[in-house]
């Protein structure tokens, strides 16, 4: 079935830093990945998403590319703030059910 | 649009007790998604509903979980016998907007549940 991997966390970065987190996957078919964002003490948020290859989902500075030829999606931000501070989970949809991977905890400090 | 709801938030039960969560989904949204998640795991999937239909269920889903979507529009999921090891949050999601080639799910606030 499918899966998806992401780096583990957490991930620790000043404000400004530039972040990247790793996404990669197998699936048969053709899948459409996600980026969800889980604040402190409230529910999933999408983030951003893709529906094709070379598609580039983009959301409030982050950026994650679909390519199907290494099967990945990383998140990407150029300066991240403090309020960014979450966990990120890379997911693949596209038919009945989301498969999510185990999250990755970004603290960003000021 | 408010998005999906839940309720309760919490739920503090002791072992043995039968517990129901409710979840009403995006009104045009006729997809309707059960997730459990636990602490520093990402959600896992449980069941789904297309309109009333249930039409998949995970093998998480034991003989103590039911979910039921009577009218296609909310959606409850009950637990019988609880045990500690229900203990977890219970999301809903919805999808199935015309416009939405990647059938995009969308989260509620989820469901808390400590079993004692």
């Amino acid at each position: 079935g499918n899966s998806v991997t992401q780096m583990e966390g957490p991930v620790t970065l000043s404000e400004e830093a530039f972040l990247t987190i790793n996404c990669t996957y197998t699936a048969t078919g053709y899948p459409s990945p996600f980026w969800y964002v889980q604040y402190p003490g409230e529910g999933l948020q999408l983030l951003l998403k893709a529906t094709k290859a070379d598609d580039k989902g983009s959301n409030k500075g982050f950026e994650a590319t679909y390519r199907k030829e290494t099967t990945s999606f990383h998140l990407e931000k150029g300066s991240v703030q403090v309020s960014d501070s979450a966990v990120y989970f890379c997911a693949l949809g596209g038919g009945f059910k989301t498969i999510f991977g185990a999250g990755t905890r970004l603290f960003v400090k000021a | 649009d408010t998005g999906v709801s839940q309720n309760p938030r919490h739920k503090i039960t002791k072992r043995g007790q039968n517990v129901t969560f409710r979840c009403d989904p995006i009104s045009e949204h006729n997809r309707l998604y059960w997730y459990r998640q636990t602490l520093g795991q990402g959600p896992e999937f449980l069941t789904y509903f297309q309109n009333e239909a249930q039409l998949e269920k995970s093998r998480l889903l034991s003989d103590r979980f039911s979910a039921e979507r009577p009218k296609g529009s909310f959606s409850t999921l009950e637990i019988q016998r609880t045990e500690q090891g229900d203990s977890a949050m219970y999301l809903c999601a919805s999808s199935g907007g015309l416009a939405d080639r990647a059938d995009t799910q969308y989260f509620g606030p989820g469901t808390r549940l400590t079993v004692l």
